[in-house]
C-alpha cells in the first residue's frame, strides 16, 4: 500500500516568492495535517483538514494556507517567503478527523529559502 | 501552556547495552502519547500509542511505558539499526487535531 506522498522532495525559492507543496493521503484517510520541522527541532502543527474542512490552526502567520480537495489530497501555500521559512514541510493523514489514530507521515519536502 | 520535553538530546550506545529515552509532558487532559522513530531526510515513523498511566506497549527491542507525567522508551540490547532520533508527541484532549511533539532524542548505536 502507498504511504503519504509529498511533492516536490527539495526546493529552492527566493525570499518574497511564494510556494505550494503538495500531499496525497493514505487511500481510506480522510484527515490531513501540514507541520513544520524546522533542523533539531520536533515538527510544529501548522493545519489539520477533515473532509475540505479546517479543523485546526497553529501559531503561524497568515502568509500559511492551505487547502483539502474532493480526493483528500492536500496543498500548502507560504507566500512572501522569509529565510526562517526553510524547513522540512511533513504531511500526515488519519483515518478520521477526530480520533485517536496516530498521524502517519510522509518524507516531506525540504524547503530552502536563499 | 501544553509542553513536550525530551531527554537526553543525544545517546550514545555499545551495542548491547540497553537504555532508556524519557518524555516529559504537561498538557490539560491526555488523549494519547505516541512514539515516533525519524531516521536523517525520512518523515517520523509511527511506533507507539499509549493512553493511559500504567499502559505498556512492546515492538522487538522497543518498550515505551506511561506514567501521568512522563513516558519512557526502554531499549533492550539495541542493534546499530535502531540508531534513530525518536520523537515524543502528545494529543491533548481539549485541542485533539493537533499533536505537540518533543525535540527528540537522537540515539547512536556504535557496533
Amino acid at each position: 500500500d502507498a504511504g503519504v506522498t509529498q511533492s516536490p522532495t527539495h526546493l529552492i525559492k527566493t525570499r518574497g516568492q511564494q510556494v505550494t507543496l503538495r500531499c496525497s493521503p493514505i487511500s481510506g484517510h480522510k484527515s490531513v495535517s501540514w507541520y513544520q520541522q524546522v533542523l533539531g527541532q520536533g515538527p510544529q502543527f501548522i493545519f489539520q483538514y477533515y473532509e475540505k474542512e479546517e479543523r485546526g490552526r497553529g501559531n503561524f502567520p497568515d502568509r500559511f494556507s492551505a487547502r483539502q480537495f474532493p480526493n483528500y489530497s492536500s496543498e500548502l501555500n507560504v507566500n512572501a517567503l522569509l529565510l526562517g521559512d526553510s524547513a522540512l514541510y511533513l504531511c500526515a493523514s488519519t483515518t478520521s478527523g477526530g480520533g485517536n489514530s496516530p498521524l502517519h507521515f510522509g518524507n516531506g519536502t525540504r524547503l530552502t529559502v536563499t | 501552556e501544553d509542553q513536550v520535553t525530551q531527554s537526553p538530546e543525544a545517546l550514545r550506545l555499545q551495542e548491547g547495552e540497553s537504555s532508556s529515552l524519557n518524555c516529559s509532558y504537561t498538557v490539560s487532559g491526555l488523549r494519547g502519547l505516541f512514539w515516533y522513530r525519524q531516521d536523517p531526510g525520512k518523515g517520523p515513523e509511527f511506533l507507539f500509542t499509549l493512553y493511559s498511566a500504567g499502559e505498556e506497549k512492546e515492538k522487538e527491542r522497543l518498550k515505551a511505558t506511561l506514567t501521568k507525567k512522563e513516558s519512557f522508551l526502554h531499549i533492550t540490547a539495541p542493534k546499530p539499526e535502531d540508531s534513530a532520533t525518536y520523537l515524543c508527541a502528545v494529543q491533548p484532549i481539549y485541542n485533539f487535531n493537533k499533536f505537540y511533539f518533543g525535540s527528540g532524542t537522537k540515539l547512536n548505536v556504535k557496533p
